[in-house]
């Protein structure tokens, strides 16, 4: 399985913008690139995917790179709530929707 | 509400205890996902299932049985407890269609075993 790597934290002010990186070198043409959050004391949740292009949807945007060995989880404003760890996911189409989670970031959001 | 759900939310057993944690799901998902989440780590897969009646082993498998005669159920079995085993346990289930690979979790087992 393709590996990921994030900062083990990162720090944003309230309403401010967060670009939460992700680098996946060994990447391969079939992984999808999930992004998944779990707030304090809760499972995760699901917060976007993206194969290729740029995606958007209620919660976030995610860039990807052209190379597709990195991408960037978008907060556009973050608030309070959005405090929590962020993984970073690869997992290949067609497969059985394991997810093997790393580390994540920790994201802390002062007030 | 739909949705998935686990029980107990709390448990404390002693070593070399039996326990079952279960896990159920109103939407009929076909995948089901049991993780574990070790203090300030990330979540390990230990078992998965693809239907009723077909399930097989992720990352660390050693020490748990599965089941699922049901669809809707995927019960998770400590059969001899042991103190590496105190963790949160998670559910997760998603349905067998075509990418993305969202998983849906359900609020987590605290287990501690003493």
């Amino acid at each position: 399985d393709a590996k990921t790597t994030q900062p083990n934290s990162m720090e944003s002010n309230e309403e401010e913008p967060v670009h939460l990186p992700c680098n996946h070198s060994t990447i391969s043409g079939t992984d999808y690139i999930h992004w998944y959050r779990q707030l304090p004391s809760q499972g995760p949740e699901y917060v976007i995917h993206g194969l290729t292009s740029n995606v958007n949807n209620r919660m976030a945007s995610l860039a990807i790179a052209e190379d597709r060995k990195s991408s960037t989880l978008i907060l556009h404003r973050a608030t309070l709530r959005d405090a929590a760890v962020y993984y970073c996911i690869l997992s290949p189409s067609g497969n059985t929707g394991k997810l093997i989670f790393g580390q994540g970031t920790t994201l802390q959001v002062k007030p | 509400d739909a949705g998935i759900t686990q029980s107990p939310r709390y448990k404390i057993t002693e070593t070399g205890r039996q326990v079952t944690l279960m896990c159920h799901q109103t939407w009929s998902h076909s995948y089901m996902f049991w993780y574990r989440q070790d203090l300030g780590h990330g979540l390990r897969l230990i078992y998965y299932s693809a239907a009723a009646d077909i399930t097989d082993k992720g990352e660390v498998p050693d020490g748990y049985v599965v089941s699922r005669s049901k669809t809707e159920n995927f019960p998770l079995t400590l059969e001899s407890a042991t103190r590496s085993q105190t963790s949160v346990y998670f559910c997760a289930s998603r349905v067998v269609l075509a990418p993305p690979n969202e998983q849906f979790f359900g609020p987590g087992t605290r287990l501690t075993v003493l």
